[in-house]
């Protein structure tokens, strides 16, 4: 079946430094969409992305899906301890009904 | 909008005893999942309803696991009989075809102890 992977499982980082997370699926997607959980929290959308190349910028995040649809990433520049959470990747393969999520990259920030 | 309800949010039961978690998803919304997160496995799907429809329950880890959906607005997730590898949070997400984006609207989880 479809599987989506996601690395790194765990990143932990200096407040200020970069952080990027990439999710790779085994089939096409049709779309990828991330989301955002807070320790203690429930998932929460951030941004889907369609098309091939597609970049979507939200502030300091960069979200990207690869040429062949088969791969996604996200970036954060300058990360603050308002990020700190586990960010999952959810690919949805064409003609499917549900979307498959990642293992999740879990971000701490030390202040 | 309310966004997706679920209850009860905490549950501490004993092992062999029944327990049974709701969910109200978004007014509107035509799809309606059910996950189970833990440290060990992440977050798992159970089952995913269309339309009050189960569509695809493979991730329902055994037979003690049922789902059901008698409306658009209820769903319920019941474990009989529970055990303590059952511990975990379950959350209940709604989404709508309807929508651009599809995106999941998640509730904020039940979490269950079987002790």
């Amino acid at each position: 079946g479809q599987q989506v992977m996601q690395i790194p499982q765990y990143q932990h980082v200096q407040e200020g430094e970069d952080f990027t997370t990439y999710c790779n699926s085994s089939t096409t997607l049709s779309n990828i969409q991330w989301y955002k959980q807070r320790p203690g929290g429930h998932p929460v959308f951030l941004i889907q992305l369609v098309k091939s190349g597609e970049v979507k910028k939200q502030k300091r995040l960069t979200f990207q899906f690869g040429e062949a649809k088969k791969n996604s990433s996200l970036h954060i520049t300058a990360t603050q301890t308002t990020d700190v959470g586990t960010y999952f990747c959810a690919g949805l393969r064409t003609n499917a009904g549900k979307s498959t999520f990642g293992d999740g990259t879990t971000l701490t920030v030390k202040p | 909008d309310a966004g997706v309800i679920q209850s009860p949010r905490h549950e501490v039961t004993e092992m062999g005893q029944e327990v049974t978690l709701r969910c109200k998803p978004i007014s509107g919304h035509d799809y309606l999942f059910w996950y189970r997160q833990t440290m060990m496995r992440g977050l798992e799907l159970l089952i995913y309803f269309n339309n009050n429809v189960p569509i695809d329950d493979s991730g329902m880890p055994e037979d003690r696991f049922s789902a059901k959906m008698p409306n658009a607005s209820f769903s319920t997730l019941k474990i009989q009989p529970s055990e303590p590898r059952d511990s975990a949070v379950y959350f209940c997400a709604s989404s709508s075809t309807g929508t651009g984006d599809n995106e999941q609207f998640f509730g904020p989880g039940t979490r269950l102890t079987v002790l």
